[in-house]
């Protein structure tokens, strides 16, 4: 049982290219999300899916796009990556909406240059 | 819109002293509250949760939080601190019954001192 499996652990782009974040559970979760902490902002809703076959918006949902493969997995996709977009991300999964407990992965480390 | 706020971003205390980080919250009802732990490099953790009931919860690790709501806080508490509790600490809220997003706190930087 690996929980929350997130890959890479760290990349670098350049300003523009593009790149896919997965995210797997294996809780049989039905919501996941992703998330990004930037320093003194605590974690900040990307995107979420609280069922398979949709997803909605977070807070800070610009310049990104998910896709909920099937209910394990969770990605999100920066088309034109931007040096705002520095960041860790983080997935995580829940058995049904916020209010139940949150799980999360190891976080992906981005750096855009 | 909820909010929640942790008015000390760093806190640095002696072993085996006790610890209080302070969570304050806004919102319109109660609502689910969380503490988390981030060790270096790690995802979060859940160190505990107030759904309903009992304000004193007792979390993992020998955490413990006491919902007030006449305070709108939820304050995380350990009796005796230990050089593995350094880490950075995230206090969570949630709406009841919702499918709303986890609104989380800036975060508080916690040190242990031998």
């Amino acid at each position: 049982n690996a929980g929350v499996t997130q890959t890479p652990k760290f990349q670098v782009l350049k300003t523009g290219q593009s790149m896919t974040l997965q995210c797997a559970q294996d809780m049989n979760h039905n919501s996941m999300y992703w998330y990004r902490q930037d320093p003194g902002m605590g974690l900040r809703l990307i995107y979420y899916s609280a069922s398979e076959g949709t997803t909605d918006k977070g807070e800070v949902p610009n310049g990104y796009n998910v896709s909920r493969l099937n209910k394990r997995e969770f990605s999100l996709r920066l088309e034109s990556a931007a040096p705002s977009q520095t960041s860790v991300y983080f997935c995580a999964s829940s058995r049904t909406g916020p209010g139940e407990t949150q799980y999360f992965g190891p976080g992906t480390r981005l750096l855009v240059l | 819109a909820q909010s929640v706020t942790q008015p000390d971003i760093h806190i640095t205390v002696s072993e085996g002293a006790s610890l209080e980080l302070r969570c304050n919250y806004s919102y319109g009802a109660t609502p689910y509250l969380f503490w988390y732990v981030q060790s270096p490099g790690q995802g979060l953790q859940l160190l505990l949760k107030y759904f309903s009931g009992d304000t004193l919860v007792q979390g993992i690790k020998g955490f413990e939080a006491e919902f007030k709501r006449s305070q709108s806080s939820f304050n995380l508490r350990k009796p005796s601190v230990h050089w593995s509790d350094a880490a950075e600490y995230f206090c969570a809220v949630a709406p009841i019954g919702s499918a709303r997003q986890l609104t989380f706190g800036s975060g508080t930087q916690l040190t242990v001192l031998p």
